[in-house]
Order: structure tokens, then C-alpha cells, then sequence
């Protein structure tokens, strides 16, 4: 069975330009996570879809961050434009419906903003 | 406030020296308290869930317990390719997992 599937796996770009990152997740996880890891830290959640929905945004930075889930699959996480603060590994996890389940996560994207 | 603490930080061990990990939590209504393991350059790889409180769960050389208000997980006879960095993770009554900063444990032989 194939796992979450993410690109690009590295990206550098120079300050206040944009970026994507896509995410496909495990078939049949209705759950979709976007999480962002520094270094030495654990992740930390951005945003949560259940299919379509984005149902819990509130680490989101909405000034520059944005995300989309539109069918229900794979999704997009944009940063326009990139800071320095935000070079870090962005990670993606899927999960089933329902309680607390345990996520499944990608590679992640490590993105550098010099 | 951290709701998530693991310690040690850093864990040298020998091959075949067993030890234990430790993740404390002050979060209320928990759901699950995940164990994870993450290899550089990689995405966490999921371990164990654990759901109440005198629950123990294995996979090899690894044993992960739970109380109310800490959880171990126990490595015994640990091999070279055990080093990683092992992450506690805990869901708070349905929403995402908040995660400790990990425990890099290195094993030589």
C-alpha cells in the first residue's frame, strides 16, 4: 500500500517569493494534516481537513499561509511570500475518520527561504 | 505551557544496554497518546497508540506503557539500528496530535 506522498521533497527560494507544496495522502483517509516542523522540535499542526473541510485552522498564519482540499484527496499548502522564519520541514499526514486515530506522515518538504 | 515533556533530550546507550524513555503530559480528556519514531531526513514512522492508563503495547525490542500522567517506552537490548529521535504525541479530546520535542537516542556498538 502506498503512503503519503509529498512534493517537492526540498525547495529554496529567496524571501517574498511564493511556494506550494502538494500532498496525496493514504487511499480512503478522509483526514488530512499539514504540520510544520523546526529544528529540534516536534510538529506542530497548521491546518486539518475531514474530506473537503478545513475543520480546525486556528495555527494557520492566514496573512500569508492558504491551503486547499478541493475534491477531497490530495491537497496544496501555499506560502506567499515566504519569510525566513518559515525555512522548516513541512509535513503532511493522513488518518481515518473518527476519535483518535493514529497518522501516517510523508516525507515532508524541507524548505529553505534565504 | 508545554503539554508534552520528553526526557531525556539526548540518550547515549551501548548496544545491548536496555533504558527507558519518558513522555509526561498535563493535557485533560485524553484520547491517545501516541509514540512515533523519526529518522533523518524523514517523516515521523508510527509506533504505538496507547488509550488508558495500565495499557502496554510491544514491537520488537520496544515496549511503550501508559499511567495517568506519563508514559515510557522501554527499549531492550538495543541494536545500532534503533538510533533515531522518538516522539510522544497526545490527542486531546478529538483534535490533532500535539507532540513533545523527542528524545535522540543514539546506539554503538
Amino acid at each position: 500500500e502506498a503512503g503519503v506522498v509529498q512534493s517537492p521533497r526540498y525547495k529554496i527560494i529567496e524571501k517574498k517569493q511564493p511556494v506550494a507544496f502538494w500532498c496525496n495522502p493514504i487511499s480512503g483517509h478522509n483526514t488530512l494534516y499539514w504540520y510544520r516542523q523546526n529544528l529540534g522540535q516536534g510538529p506542530e499542526l497548521l491546518i486539518r481537513y475531514e474530506n473537503e473541510e478545513a475543520v480546525d485552522d486556528s495555527q494557520l498564519p492566514k496573512d500569508r499561509f492558504s491551503a486547499e482540499r478541493l475534491k477531497g484527496v490530495d491537497s496544496t499548502l501555499k506560502i506567499q511570500p515566504a519569510e525566513l522564519g518559515d525555512s522548516a520541514v513541512y509535513l503532511c499526514a493522513s488518518s481515518l475518520s473518527g476519535g483518535a486515530r493514529e497518522q501516517y506522515f510523508g516525507p515532508g518538504t524541507r524548505l529553505t527561504v534565504t | 505551557e508545554d503539554q508534552v515533556t520528553q526526557s531525556p533530550e539526548a540518550l547515549r546507550l551501548q548496544e545491548g544496554e536496555s533504558s527507558s524513555l519518558n513522555c509526561s503530559y498535563t493535557v485533560s480528556g485524553l484520547r491517545g497518546l501516541f509514540w512515533y519514531r523519526q529518522d533523518p531526513g524523514k517523516g515521523p514512522e508510527f509506533l504505538f497508540t496507547l488509550y488508558s492508563a495500565g495499557e502496554e503495547k510491544e514491537k520488537e525490542r520496544l515496549k511503550a506503557t501508559l499511567t495517568k500522567k506519563e508514559s515510557f517506552l522501554h527499549i531492550t537490548a538495543p541494536k545500532p539500528e534503533d538510533s533515531a529521535t522518538y516522539l510522544c504525541a497526545v490527542n486531546q479530546a478529538g483534535t490533532a496530535l500535539i507532540f513533545g520535542k523527542g528524545t535522540t537516542l543514539s546506539v554503538s556498538s
